[in-house]
């Protein structure tokens, strides 16, 4: 079965700053998918960016974007130019790619608060 | 884009009584739904695979007999917490992929309270 995890409970920064979330996981598998959600305090759950694992090249969505690692199963997530906007819970998800419909894996994870 | 439409947003039952929870796919046809437990500060922990025509796949732990899940058509999943109990409360929310991505979509999600 594979873990994620994300080490950083909490973490605050100020408005337009660049900030790292991380995330490692751990699985047997070679093909899968990585998923970054939001979850802002209406509890929706919101897509930021997800990467295949047989892409190298990190996926980009405008202000978000990822360093995947796959020799190391890390998987981090940048925000760029910060905005209040972004004060959320955001959750490293992962999903096996192997056929079948597998539910997703989630980190624990991280409580971004930008400050203005 | 993709749209799953969970119904209600938030409930109040007795202790002992069932509530059920409805999660729709508006826009695609899902033959496979997901379902998922978030306690509150917690992550979302995956209960159950909901799939069109057969039977649900719980993980383990999760009780089987406790929450029904009925997938019926393929744009509707339904969950039921029998007997329901304090502990039970939670926020409950729903999942499903469109075949032609590999995203997920989530609804809305239902607290659910057991007083």
């Amino acid at each position: 079965a594979q873990t994620v995890t994300q080490s950083q409970p909490e973490m605050s920064v100020q408005e337009a700053e660049t900030v790292t979330l991380s995330c490692t996981y751990d699985t047997s598998e070679s093909n899968y998918y990585l998923f970054w959600y939001k979850q802002p305090p209406s509890r929706q759950m919101i897509l930021v960016i997800r990467q295949e694992a047989y892409k190298q090249q990190n996926a980009t969505e405008n202000r978000f974007s990822v360093n995947f690692q796959k020799a190391a199963k890390s998987f981090s997530l940048k925000i760029s130019d910060s905005q209040l906007g972004d004060t959320a819970m955001y959750f490293c998800a992962f999903r096996y790619s192997g056929g079948g419909a597998d539910g997703l894996t989630f980190g624990k994870g991280t409580h971004l608060i930008i400050q203005p | 884009g993709a749209v799953v439409s969970q119904h209600p947003s938030w409930v109040i039952c007795k202790s002992g009584t069932s509530v059920k929870i409805e999660c729709r796919s508006l826009d695609f046809q899902a033959t496979t739904m997901f379902w998922y437990r978030q306690f509150p500060k917690q992550s979302l922990m995956l209960m159950a695979t909901s799939n069109e025509g057969s039977k649900a796949t719980y993980e383990q732990g999760v009780e089987k007999d406790k929450f029904l899940i009925n997938h019926a058509s393929l744009t509707l999943s339904t969950l039921t917490v029998t007997s329901a109990h304090p502990e039970d409360s939670s926020f409950y929310i729903c999942s499903a992929r469109p075949l032609e991505s590999y995203g997920y979509t989530f609804g809305s999600g239902t607290r659910l309270t057991v007083v």
